[in-house]
C-alpha cells in the first residue's frame, strides 16, 4: 500500500473560520510533509515532520498550524486565512526521517482550499 | 543554494513522437535528482530518480532520464508519446547533505500530446 490519503478533497472557508486538513499514511513512513501549490506553479514546502517532531518550518505564517498526533497522521489547522491562501495543499510522506534525502516522497491527491 | 531550471514551460508533441523534457540544475556538488508527474487534479507521482550508480535511469510508463554531470543536466525522454502522457512534469533535486529532506522543484513543464 503506497497510498497517502487526504481529507477533505475540497474546502471552502471564510476568513474568520477555523478548519483542519487531514493526511494519513499507513506505510510506516517516518517523515511527513505539507506543501502548498498555487495554480501553474510547483509545490512549495511548508513543514516537515520527522519522527513526529517538527524539523522544518519554512517561515510559514502562524495562521497555519501543523500537528502530528502519531506517525500515521498529519493535520494542518487553519485559522484566519486570507484569500491569497487559496491553493492546493499537498501532503507527502517518505520512509526515513532526517537521513532520507534520497527517499521517494509519496504524495496525496491534495485538498483544494478556497478562502472567501 | 540549489536551483532547478526546466527549459520550456509548455511542450507539445504528436502522439508517437519523441518526448524530451529538459532539466538543468545548479550546484557545486551534484545533487540527487528526481522527476515527478502531476495529472490534472491529482498529487505528484515519482517517475524516476537518480542517486548513485548508472547514469541512465529507467522509470515508470516508459520514461527514462540520463544524468550528465558535465552538462549539469537530467533530461527526461520517452521514445513514443501516448495521449495518457499529457500532464505537468516537475524536475526536482535534494542536496547531498545529511538531514536535508527539502525537494527543490523546477517550475514545471506542461506536456500536451496532439492526436
Amino acid at each position: 500500500d503506497t497510498e497517502v490519503t487526504q481529507t477533505p478533497k475540497h474546502l471552502v472557508m471564510g476568513m474568520t473560520n477555523k478548519k483542519s486538513l487531514k493526511c494519513e499514511q499507513h506505510m510506516g513512513h517516518r517523515a511527513m510533509y505539507w506543501y502548498k501549490q498555487k495554480a501553474k506553479k510547483p509545490p512549495e514546502l511548508m513543514f516537515v515532520y520527522s519522527y513526529e517532531k517538527l524539523s522544518i518550518n519554512e517561515s510559514v505564517p502562524s495562521r497555519f498550524s501543523p500537528e502530528c498526533p502519531n506517525s500515521s497522521l498529519l493535520n494542518l489547522h487553519l485559522h484566519a486565512l486570507q484569500p491569497e491562501d487559496s491553493a492546493l495543499y499537498l501532503c507527502a510522506s517518505s520512509p526515513k526521517g532526517l537521513a532520507g534525502n534520497t527517499d521517494t516522497q509519496y504524495f496525496g491527491p491534495g485538498t483544494r482550499l478556497t478562502v472567501l | 543554494a540549489q536551483s532547478v531550471t526546466q527549459l520550456g514551460s509548455h511542450v507539445s508533441v504528436s502522439e508517437g513522437a519523441l518526448v524530451l523534457l529538459r532539466c538543468n540544475y545548479s550546484s557545486s556538488v551534484p545533487p540527487y535528482l528526481f522527476w515527478y508527474v502531476q495529472y490534472p487534479n491529482q498529487g505528484l507521482q515519482l517517475l524516476l530518480k537518480y542517486t548513485t550508480g548508472a547514469t541512465l535511469v529507467k522509470g515508470i510508463n516508459g520514461f527514462e532520464a540520463e544524468f550528465k554531470k558535465s552538462e549539469t543536466s537530467f533530461h527526461l525522454t520517452k521514445p513514443s508519446a501516448h495521449m495518457s502522457d499529457a500532464a505537468e512534469y516537475f524536475c526536482a533535486v535534494t542536496p547531498k547533505i545529511q538531514g536535508a529532506q527539502k525537494l527543490v522543484f523546477g517550475q514545471g513543464t506542461r506536456l500536451t500530446i496532439n492526436p
